[in-house]
């Protein structure tokens, strides 16, 4: 089984829909992001959290909310999508500062 | 601000040649520095990962790299490239200036390695 899974893998949405990205991971670590992968952009960080009462906005939340309901699951909503957020998104998690993040396997969303 | 840059959104090379592939940071104080590689419809794995001591870095399936404060660099080699090696490949630095709790990766843009057979 992955450490980190993400559902679902793939999905299609028309624009005003409200949709959610779930994560959950077995690491046990405290330390849970939520990431945004496009061409030609790398990796951008939507939002962080450290624990399960700590949650952090990254360089581009507008749009965005996340939830950590227990240490090993953090999800990501848009709560009205628009096409520019179509996207493969990527949860990771790591244990403390800059030690290596441990990836899922991505969402791929496209918003129609 | 802290911000990493990868030179060269593609690269290809031809089985068993050296593979190149450039980063460099901006900062004031040595970052945390890593490699990350992506094959398709997969997450981010790690290669390599500096944070202090010996400035040459090895990693998994024969990549390497070398930190260089002088050219804030932190270059990613690999002396003969296999077809598995084909792949996106991503820079990421972590600032080292805030005392480490709250410090998080910032990636480059990656670059696509291709390799011909």
């Amino acid at each position: 089984d992955a450490d980190v899974t993400q559902t679902p893998r793939n999905r299609i949405t028309k624009t005003g829909k409200r949709i959610m990205l779930e994560c959950s991971q077995t690491k046990g670590h405290d330390r849970m992001y939520w990431y945004r992968q496009d061409p030609g952009l790398g990796l951008r960080l939507i939002y962080y959290s450290f624990d399960v009462k700590d949650i952090n906005k990254g360089e581009i939340s507008d749009g965005y909310s996340v939830s950590r309901q227990a240490q090993a699951k953090f999800s990501l909503s848009l709560e009205s999508a628009i096409p520019n957020q179509t996207a493969l998104y990527f949860c990771a998690t790591n244990d403390r500062a800059n030690s290596p993040l441990h990836f899922g396997n991505g969402t791929r969303l496209t918003v129609t | 601000a802290q911000s990493v840059t990868q030179l060269g959104s593609h690269v290809s090379v031809s089985e068993g040649a050296l593979v190149l592939l450039r980063c460099n940071y901006s900062s004031s104080v040595p970052p945390y520095l890593f490699w990350y590689v992506q094959y398709p419809n997969q997450g981010l794995q790690l290669l390599l990962k500096y944070t202090t001591g010996a400035t040459l870095v090895k990693g998994i399936n024969g990549f390497e790299a070398e930190f260089k404060k002088s050219e804030t660099s932190f270059h990613l080699t690999k002396p003969s490239a296999h077809m598995s090696d084909a792949a996106e490949y991503f820079c990421a630095v972590s600032d080292r200036r805030y005392g480490g709790a709250t410090n998080k990766l910032i990636f480059g843009t990656g670059t696509l390695l291709a390799v011909q057979p």
